[in-house]
């Protein structure tokens, strides 16, 4: 495999529930991202690792809990989100934090809060 | 004050047609790092171009050409000869600074109907 993959695709959760979306990339890449996608908003950076540590948090609710066991993987545990949660999450990754490296990114994970 | 405007919302042409996609952006910084990017409908966010305030020489690449102009703050990008498969929603970028994040403008929805 190749790039940056996100699990799962899709996913429908309640608000008591407990998720958690994962992201592989094998680039070899030091940097790796989550971003949020809403409609009409802009791309929003959510969490920012390098080399496994979290380097930037961008004012995320602690229901939000990022984890990056190594440089190829990175993973997003949910809890006790609300509807306004759902969006599309993107990870990304890049050869390093600075944000003018170009970035790879995966196909997403589709979150709804029922 | 760091801003992308992309102004065009949603474009809708013809196969074969041209069409160009407007980005304008703002920043005080002498030194920055002009993006787009393409989102299919598979999801993922892809490289097409990165450009650095100090080249203004217009880029081509096979159909797509990018227009970057200082004296407006625009850098426009431009498909010749449209097909189906650009079809896809359409991201400008700006990185200015020493920082990690991107300033996104809220892409362009792009049509190619056959």
């Amino acid at each position: 495999e190749t790039g940056v993959t996100q699990t799962p695709r899709h996913l429908v959760m309640g608000m008591t529930n407990k998720k958690s979306l994962k992201c592989e990339q094998h680039l070899g890449h030091n940097a790796m991202y989550w971003y949020k996608q809403s409609a009409k908003k802009p791309l929003e950076l959510m969490f920012v690792y390098s080399l496994e540590e979290r380097v930037e948090n961008n004012s995320v609710p602690s229901r939000f809990s990022p984890e990056c066991p190594n440089s190829s993987h990175l993973f997003l545990h949910l809890h006790t989100l609300q509807p306004e949660d759902s969006a599309l999450y993107l990870c990304a990754s890049s050869q390093g934090v600075w944000g003018a490296f170009e970035a790879f990114f995966g196909q997403g994970t589709r979150l709804t809060v029922v | 004050a760091q801003k992308v405007t992309q102004a065009q919302t949603e474009i809708s042409v013809v196969e074969k047609e041209d069409v160009t996609l407007d980005c304008v952006y703002e920043t005080r910084d002498t030194t920055y790092y002009l993006f787009w990017y393409k989102q299919p409908p598979s999801g993922e966010l892809v490289f097409l171009i990165r450009r650095n305030s100090f080249d203004e020489q217009n880029e081509i690449s096979g159909r797509y050409s990018w227009n970057f102009q200082k004296s407006t703050s625009s850098f426009n990008f431009t498909i010749t000869a449209s097909q189906v498969v650009d079809s896809a929603v359409y991201f400008c970028a700006l990185h200015a600074g020493n920082n990690r994040k991107l300033i996104w403008g809220l892409g362009t929805s792009l049509a190619v109907n056959p």
